[in-house]
């Protein structure tokens, strides 16, 4: 079975300070990744997808993950911390393995970014 | 562009009514989905459509109907509402049924 963790709950960081988001997962396919970012009674909103192409994912507003297989890992970063990123963001692995070909998507608990000035 | 919208921004219902959300897609996407999002339980798939004609059910269908009539409607429709079923209620679209899929901004539901 497919499964998602994010290893922090809660991230805080100061404008202008590197992010790092954790993510590992676990899945018996060759797996596609994603990250969503939630604004405050927002929708979610793809931030960047992998689906077995570059291991280095470049996503919108600055983010990018990298796919480590031997890590299980698809940790996203962003180099420089603004205000406009604090959300929560998922990371979500799509299980190819579901009978009847729908896209289930496994959802990790989240992560709140909280960003100081 | 819409992209995907969704009526009613948020209701509150009393207990036993129905209800039906609605959502709306305009970027001919084959694939439909609708989550329901709680507090420490994240998002949860209730049904979902692979094509116009077709749906399915996810992990939490119970308590809910849906349909698919054409490419861009896929109504969620409570029967009887429950206390249970409050919570933030999102559709998403994709292109296909292994593509990535793009979300609506939600509909709170509180049922008393």
């Amino acid at each position: 079975a497919q499964s998602v963790t994010q290893l922090d709950s809660h991230v805080s960081v100061s404008e202008g300070t590197p992010v790092l988001l954790r993510c590992n997962y676990s899945s018996s396919y060759s797996p596609s990744l994603f990250w969503y970012v939630q604004h405050p009674n927002k929708g979610l909103q793809l931030l960047l997808k992998y689906t077995s192409a570059a291991t280095l994912v470049k996503g919108i507003n600055g983010f990018e993950a990298e796919f480590k297989k031997s890590e299980t890992s698809f940790h996203l970063t962003k180099p420089s911390a603004h205000m406009s990123d604090a959300a929560e963001y998922f990371c979500v692995v799509s299980d190819q393995s579901v009978a009847g070909g729908y896209n289930k998507l496994i959802f990790g608990a989240g992560t709140r970014l909280a960003v100081h000035p | 562009i819409a992209g995907i919208t969704q009526a009613p921004t948020s209701q509150i219902l009393a207990a036993g009514r129905r209800m039906t959300l609605r959502c709306t897609q305009d970027m001919r996407h084959n694939a439909m989905y609708w989550y329901r999002q709680d507090l420490g339980l994240g998002l949860r798939l209730i049904h979902y459509s692979n094509t116009a004609g077709t749906t399915g059910k996810g992990e939490v269908p119970d308590g809910y109907s849906v349909s698919r009539a054409n490419t861009d409607d896929f109504p969620l429709t409570l029967a009887s509402a429950v206390p249970s079923q409050t919570s933030v209620y999102f559709c998403a679209s994709s292109r296909d049924a292994r593509t990535e899929q793009f979300f609506g901004p939600g509909t709170r539901l509180t049922v008393l």
